[in-house]
Formats: C-alpha cells, structure tokens, sequence
C-alpha cells in the first residue's frame, strides 16, 4: 500500500530559524516524491520534486530510500514560507496518482 | 493566462441528491485528475483521465464517475450524496499522463 506520513500538523519557528518539514512514505516500488504548497488563499502548487533535485525559494528534499524519508529544508525561514505544505507519491502505476500526507502548516514568525 | 478553472466554487446539496462538478484544464493539456480533500485531511485520488478515457481510478464506490470531453474539459458526477461526501473536489490538469499536475480552486461541496 502506498502511504505519506507527515507526522506534524504544525510547526512554528521564528523569522532566520532553520525549518525542516519531515515526510515519511511507504511504497514497495519506485515512488516518485513531491512537496507541494499552499499560500493563504492560494491554489495548491507544486513546490519541487525528488527528480529534479532543484531548489525552489531556497528549499531542498532529498530522498532518503534507506529511511524511506524525503524531509523539506530551508536554513533560514522567511515569513512569506508560512503556508500548508503537503508531501506527495506518485508510484510507477503507470498513470498520476498522487498519494497526499496529511499536511503541515508552517507558520513563521517575525 | 488562465489556469485550471473549476465551476462551481461552493454548493450545498441535500443527502441523496446528484451533483455534477465541472472542470477545465489548462490549454494544451491533456489529462485531468480529481481529488477529494475531506478537511484535515491532503487531497485523495478519485479519477485520471488522459485522450478521453479512465486512466486510473481511487478507493471511491460507484457512485461516483467522470468522464473527459473532446475538448479535454471534464464533469465528476456523484450521486446518492451521503453527509461524508462533504469536501473540497480539486481539479488538476497536466499536459500528459505524468507530467506536472496544475491544481484549480476546487469546489467546496457541503451536504446536508
């Protein structure tokens, strides 16, 4: 069975602190793993995604498959980071089905 | 440039009634995917479809169904509405089966 874990629903740190998101997933396969955003009053939009291993407004992921884990970084959080940020699995099914976690709401003070 | 645009954004249905939500991808794409996102909860996979065909399909009973339109647009339909139905249905297109999924608003279904 295909499974996201998030075990967080809230995080708050303060403007300049390190942030890290933690994603846990089970799929005996070979997922593909996202991380997708929500801003307040905003459409749901893909943040980044393990293949590309890019960074997007200074976040990273990496997959970890001994750990089965693909956490969110960013060293230093900016305000404008708080949102509701979902973890994702797409499996090798052959077609987009996208395995969503819970959630996290990251809330970033000044 | 608009992106995925879904109609309508809010209804209020009655138990036991049937709904139809409407969808309509980004232009040039060809598959779109329904979610549903029941609140507290990330977004659970009902349907794909990809060139007007069933691509893939969730955990979800009969009744509810899709279907995608030669102009890539596409309805979810659910009948027999149960109190539990009550969600927020996302919308997403994608210009092929596995590419980047493009959300809409969604529409916030409430039963009564």
């Amino acid at each position: 069975a295909q499974r996201v874990t998030q075990p967080e629903k809230l995080l708050s740190v303060f403007k300049g602190a390190p942030v890290e998101l933690k994603c846990n997933y089970s799929y005996s396969g070979s997922p593909e793993l996202f991380w997708y955003v929500q801003y307040s009053r905003q459409r749901l939009q893909l943040l980044l995604r393990h293949i590309s291993r890019e960074s997007i407004k200074g976040f990273t992921a990496d997959l970890n498959k001994g750990e089965t884990s693909f956490h969110l970084k960013k060293p230093f959080a900016q305000e404008e980071d708080s949102a509701m940020y979902y973890c994702a699995l797409s499996g090798d099914t052959g077609f987009q089905k996208l395995v969503f976690g819970t959630g996290t709401r990251l809330l970033v003070s000044p | 440039d608009a992106g995925v645009t879904q109609s309508p954004t809010h209804l209020i249905k009655t138990r036991g009634q049937h709904v139809t939500l409407r969808c309509s991808p980004i232009s040039g794409h060809k598959s779109v995917s329904w979610y549903q996102q029941v609140l507290g909860q990330g977004p659970q996979f009902i349907f794909q479809y990809y060139e007007k065909e069933e691509r893939g399909r969730g955990n979800f009973p009969d009744r509810f169904s899709a279907r995608q339109f030669p102009n890539y647009s596409s309805e979810l339909n659910v009948n027999a509405l149960l109190l539990g139905d009550s969600a927020l249905y996302l919308c997403a297109s994608s210009f092929s089966m596995n590419t980047e999924a493009f959300f809409g608003q969604g529409t916030r279904l409430t039963v009564v």
